[in-house]
Parts: structure tokens; C-alpha cells; sequence
């Protein structure tokens, strides 16, 4: 069956755009994650989705990261006016449930750059 | 909260050779474990996990872990190392009512023929 599908796989940027980034989870997944796995952080929790909801937004490094879910499927991470600390592999991930023995399948990621 | 630290971030080894990737973890609260395998420009594929019972774990391609909670550690091994298991391996825990995985900085694996 299909996987976490992500969407650009590559976006190059300038300074101070905006950007969005997609992720289609596996049909049926409740729970929906974005990570993000940059040279010197290494793979960091960014935000935890629960249906439309977001308990969890604790991993956002700033105002200008926002995540949405809609109708407990697609996930949109918008960031706003971009800079160069931004570049990093966002990936996303989904899960059946979401409780923390649920196995996370991932996404191939988007690769930011930010020039 | 939790942390996991993986010794080593690069490790090499020869074909046939025992693989052997450390990882140790902290955590307040009992931990979920978790290995997952990246293979370059891939997503993350997850090789096993360990949440309640047996503490030996059996994953695919033949990787084992054992979930020590006196040493707080849940190394990763494979008898017999294979060209195509050259990768980098990330080892997570989570330990909350739902799966926000912290992870190590990851082992970087080179397999010599």
C-alpha cells in the first residue's frame, strides 16, 4: 500500500520567503508527526498531530513555523520569512493511533534550502 | 523527559563481521525503544522496537537489540555484517502517552567487503 508521501522533495529558497511544505500520511492514521534532521541538531520533534488537533506544538523552534491538519489527513508546515537556519530534511511521519508503541512510518522528506 | 546518546558516530566493519551499535538512554518515565535505519537521501525505516515483555528483540535484515534497564541501554547487533546494511542507524526512545520520539545523533555504518 502506499507510504507518507511528502511534497516538494527539494525546495530552494531565498531569504525571507515563505514556504509550505506537505505531508500525506498512510490512509488511516490518526496520528501525524513533523521532524526535522539538520547537520548540527540532528532529528528533532517539531509538532504532534491527534486528528485536526495539535497537542503537542512544543518542538516549533519559532512563530514563524505553523502546522495544520485537515480532515485527519493532509498536513501543511508553513514557515514564514525563511533564513538560513532554516535549511534542514523536514520529514514527516504517521502512525495508526498514536500512543508510543505505535510504529512510525516516515515519509521521504523535503530537502529546504535556504539561500 | 528523555535522551538517548549513541557511542560512536561512525563504525566500521568487514563483511562477515559482528556489528555491534551502542545506545543508552534516560528517561523518567518506563521507555519505549526504538532503531530506525536511514539510508541516504531515504525516510526513516524502522528495524525494531521494544515496549513491554521479552527484552530481547528481534528486528528485520537480522538485527537483534536487548533492552537492559539495569545499564539503561538497547544496543543493536548483527551476527554477520552485509554490503547493503551500510547506513545510518538512529536510536529513540519515547515514554509518553504518545509517540514523540527523541532520538540519538545517529551511527553512521560502513560495511569494508
Amino acid at each position: 500500500g502506499a507510504g507518507v508521501s511528502q511534497s516538494p522533495s527539494n525546495k530552494v529558497t531565498e531569504k525571507g520567503k515563505d514556504v509550505e511544505l506537505r505531508c500525506d500520511p498512510i490512509s488511516g492514521h490518526t496520528a501525524l508527526y513533523w521532524y526535522r534532521q539538520s547537520l548540527g541538531q540532528g532529528l528533532e520533534f517539531l509538532i504532534y498531530f491527534q486528528g485536526n488537533s495539535a497537542p503537542d506544538k512544543s518542538g516549533l523552534p519559532s512563530d514563524r513555523f505553523s502546522a495544520e491538519r485537515t480532515g485527519g489527513s493532509v498536513s501543511t508546515l508553513t514557515i514564514q520569512r525563511t533564513q538560513q537556519e532554516d535549511s534542514a530534511v523536514y520529514l514527516c511521519a504517521s502512525s495508526l493511533e498514536g500512543p508510543g508503541t505505535d510504529t512510525q512510518y516516515f515519509g521521504p522528506g523535503t530537502r529546504l534550502t535556504v539561500l | 523527559a528523555q535522551s538517548v546518546t549513541q557511542l560512536g558516530s561512525h563504525v566500521s566493519v568487514s563483511e562477515g563481521a559482528l556489528v555491534l551499535l551502542r545506545c543508552n538512554y534516560s528517561s523518567s518515565v518506563p521507555p519505549y525503544l526504538f532503531w530506525y535505519v536511514q539510508y541516504p537521501n531515504q525516510g526513516l525505516q524502522l528495524l525494531l522496537k521494544y515496549t513491554t515483555g521479552a527484552t530481547l528483540v528481534k528486528g528485520i535484515n537480522g538485527f537483534e537489540a536487548e533492552f537492559k534497564k539495569s545499564e539503561t541501554s538497547f544496543h543493536l547487533t548483527k551476527p554477520s555484517a552485509h554490503m547493503s546494511d551500510a547506513a545510518e542507524y538512529f536510536c529513540a526512545v519515547t515514554g509518553t502517552s504518545y509517540g514523540k520520539l527523541t532520538f540519538g545523533q545517529g551511527t553512521i555504518l560502513t560495511v569494508h567487503p
